[in-house]
């Protein structure tokens, strides 16, 4: 268990509405990720923070928005949500830069109708 | 075309069947090569790191990279029903998590 957990697990939610994914981890790492998974497309990389509000944007940014206000939590933001953001959202962390080693948490599945 | 290629599968394997998994990648200055292990509905799980060329085993598992190639390897020896899952190659050209570059994966199925 990498003490991660990511709300909410499932969400239907219509065009046009603002979605906000948590992220939370008990471990006080500095480095948190969020990704998106798509058939055809592997994981994506969207925003990724390195400390208390210090974030940067990843390959598929658009769209999304994120926050880092304490160590623990990072949120993702859909300002307004589209079909294309329907996907599959992984938030990970990782321990340290020099192992190769992400730890995710179980996925927040998301559809836009 | 992708910078990481990987046949998505789905591979069906009888029980006790060696296993080989592959991915081929474009850029040359990736030197960071890693497998992560998905089952359905989880969060990918890391099941082998090596830097550069050569081998690494662990147990049943053996990565191989040939950088020449571009190309990289993962080997189940003895499979398992419980091997079935999505392997995802993942690859860098730096150390750090938000340069890496993550193939599509490749289902697998371990027959009893």
């Amino acid at each position: 268990d990498a003490g991660i957990t990511q709300s909410p697990r499932h969400k239907v939610t219509e065009t046009g509405t603002p979605v906000t994914l948590r992220c939370h981890q008990t471990e006080n790492h500095r480095y948190m990720y969020w990704y998106r998974q798509d058939p055809g497309h592997g994981l994506r990389l969207i925003h990724y923070s390195y400390g208390v509000k210090d974030t940067d944007k990843g390959e598929v940014s658009d769209g999304y928005s994120v926050s880092r206000s304490k160590t623990e939590d990072f949120l993702l933001t859909l300002e307004s949500a589209t079909s294309s953001q329907t996907s599959v959202y992984f938030c990970a962390i990782t321990p340290t830069v020099n192992t190769g080693e992400l730890f995710f948490g179980e996925g927040s599945r998301l559809t836009v109708l | 075309q992708k910078e990481v290629e990987q046949d998505p599968g789905p591979l069906s394997v009888p029980e006790g069947a060696i296993v080989s998994l592959n991915c081929t990648y474009s850029n040359s200055a990736f030197q960071y090569f890693m497998w992560y292990r998905q089952y359905s509905r989880k969060g990918p799980e890391l099941l082998m790191y090596t830097y550069s060329s050569g081998n690494k085993e662990d147990g049943r598992f053996t990565a191989q990279v040939d950088k020449s190639s571009k190309y990289i390897s993962l080997f189940i020896r003895d499979s398992q029903p419980s091997d079935s899952a999505t392997y995802l190659c993942a690859m860098s050209a730096l150390n750090y998590g938000q340069n890496f570059v993550f193939g599509p994966g490749t289902r697998l199925s371990v027959l009893p």
